[in-house]
């Protein structure tokens, strides 16, 4: 069981690029986020997702977009690389029952180290 | 929304001492999950809690969630080494959209031989 796999590794961008960073889950969980990890920041929700077809924004969305077009993968989508986007980004996922307010503990991948220049 | 506090931020410890590590909600919490990170790598889930009340070990770890369920804490037995790294606590929000999981900043821990 693969869990959640984040893809590159490690990455760097000149300002102004454009990339987007892979993400895909093989538990059949419904949630699906997007964070990034500055230092000594703890973790930022950039976007989340409750399912195929819906996402919706969390803390920090500027800068970023999402689809979900199947259960397994959460592409997150950069548009203009700015050296403010500098971070590690985590991609997790989880399985929510709805209505009642219960989620199992969320899976992470290994995260991507972009650098923006 | 909510929002999660950790305390302390840093901590520096001698190894075999104990600690503990708090987090702190701002509203009454529906799950609390704790995680460990070491530099540069994905979080390791540690354990969840739901109840008010609600304790759990694992090895040389245990965490709490209190009666009120908005304050849980962890807390570290004879610590080693390996234990050092960063600890979050993570839960479900609720002041917003349903279901999306807040962090708090995380507590760095150094554990010295």
């Amino acid at each position: 069981n693969a869990g959640v796999t984040q893809t590159p590794k490690f990455r760097i961008l000149k300002i102004g690029q454009s990339m987007t960073l892979q993400c895909a889950q093989d538990m059949n969980h419904n949630y699906m986020y997007w964070y990034r990890q500055d230092p000594g920041m703890g973790l930022k929700l950039i976007y989340y997702s409750v399912g195929a077809g819906i996402t919706d924004k969390g803390e920090v969305p500027n800068g970023y977009n999402v689809s979900r077009s199947t259960t397994e993968d959460f592409p997150l989508r950069l548009e203009l690389a700015a050296p403010s986007q500098t971070s590690v980004y985590f991609c997790a996922s989880s399985y929510s029952s709805r209505g009642r307010y219960v989620n199992t503990e969320a899976f992470f991948g290994q995260g991507t180290r972009l650098t923006v220049v | 929304s909510q929002e999660l506090e950790q305390s302390p931020q840093s901590l520096i410890v001698q190894e075999g001492k104990n600690l503990t590590i708090n987090c702190t909600s701002s509203k009454t919490l529906y799950g609390l999950y704790w995680y460990k990170q070491k530099y540069g790598e994905g979080l390791i889930f540690l354990m969840m809690l739901q109840k008010g009340g609600e304790e759990k070990s694992h090895e040389k770890i245990t965490a709490k969630l209190d009666e009120k369920k908005q304050q849980s804490s962890l807390h570290i037995t004879a610590s080693q080494p390996s234990h050092a790294g960063i600890y979050l606590c993570g839960a479900p929000n609720y002041g917003g959209s349903q279901g999306n999981l807040i962090f708090g900043k995380g507590t760095k821990l150094s554990v010295k031989p």
